[in-house]
């Protein structure tokens, strides 16, 4: 298996609504990352996660919270989101982190109304 | 920390032509230059990459050279064609992590 997978692909919830964005890979990777990518923009890292533990967070707001229940699985929890955090977020991972292998899942669209 | 910097924002270029797009990066501890390519709606897919110890790698198309005293790199593609229609993003592993320049979109025109 060489994927990333995400789900759901997309996402519509309410500013009061609590829900969850999903992401795995089964290659043995180290390493992943949750990005955020708005429309015509490059993608911009949010958290990292190596060997299970939060390694970096970029001045995330709290209403993301990321969690790493096992190697293989990443959740972002999203809660009290605002309209403009609808974006593409995508889940990463390498072998490890730093190294080089990135590999990207297809994101899930999610829009906040 | 790492900031990329990318040229052109827009590139349209006649079917059967070369296209060339360059970044430049701040943090000359970077040692790892990837390319990825998006389709509108999809994830960013690696194309090409290059490692700080050579200056240029081929993959059919596809080149990639790297200036490591000037701190910067370049794709190439050539024979374009209407499929390599897409946004291209570089990348640099600055600190160790992969910072993404702002992206080019190209156009290959029929």
């Amino acid at each position: 298996d060489t994927e990333v997978t995400q789900t759901p692909k997309h996402l519509v919830m309410g500013m009061t609504n609590k829900k969850s964005l999903k992401c795995e890979q089964h290659m043995g990777h180290r390493a992943m990352y949750w990005y955020k990518q708005k429309a015509k923009k490059p993608p911009e890292l949010m958290f990292v996660y190596s060997y299970e533990k939060l390694s970096i967070n970029e001045s995330v707001p709290s209403r993301f919270s990321p969690e790493c229940p096992n190697s293989s699985l990443l959740n972002l929890h999203l809660h009290a989101l605002q309209p403009e955090d609808s974006a593409l977020y995508l889940c990463a991972s390498s072998p490890l982190f730093g190294d080089i292998g990135y590999t990207f899942g297809s994101g899930t669209r999610l829009t906040v109304v | 920390g790492e900031n990329v910097e990318q040229h052109p924002s827009t590139l349209s270029v006649q079917e059967g032509d070369s296209a060339v797009i360059k970044c430049t990066y701040s943090d000359s501890a970077s040692n790892y230059f990837p390319w990825y390519k998006q389709e509108l709606g999809k994830r960013p897919q690696l194309i090409i990459d290059i490692r700080s110890n050579v200056g240029e790698k081929k993959d059919q198309r596809i080149a990639v050279t790297l200036n490591k005293t000037a701190k910067h790199f370049s794709l190439h593609i050539t024979e374009t064609q209407p499929e390599d229609s897409a946004v291209y993003f570089c990348a640099a592993n600055g600190n160790e992590k992969l910072t993404f320049g702002t992206g080019t979109r190209l156009t290959i025109i029929p």
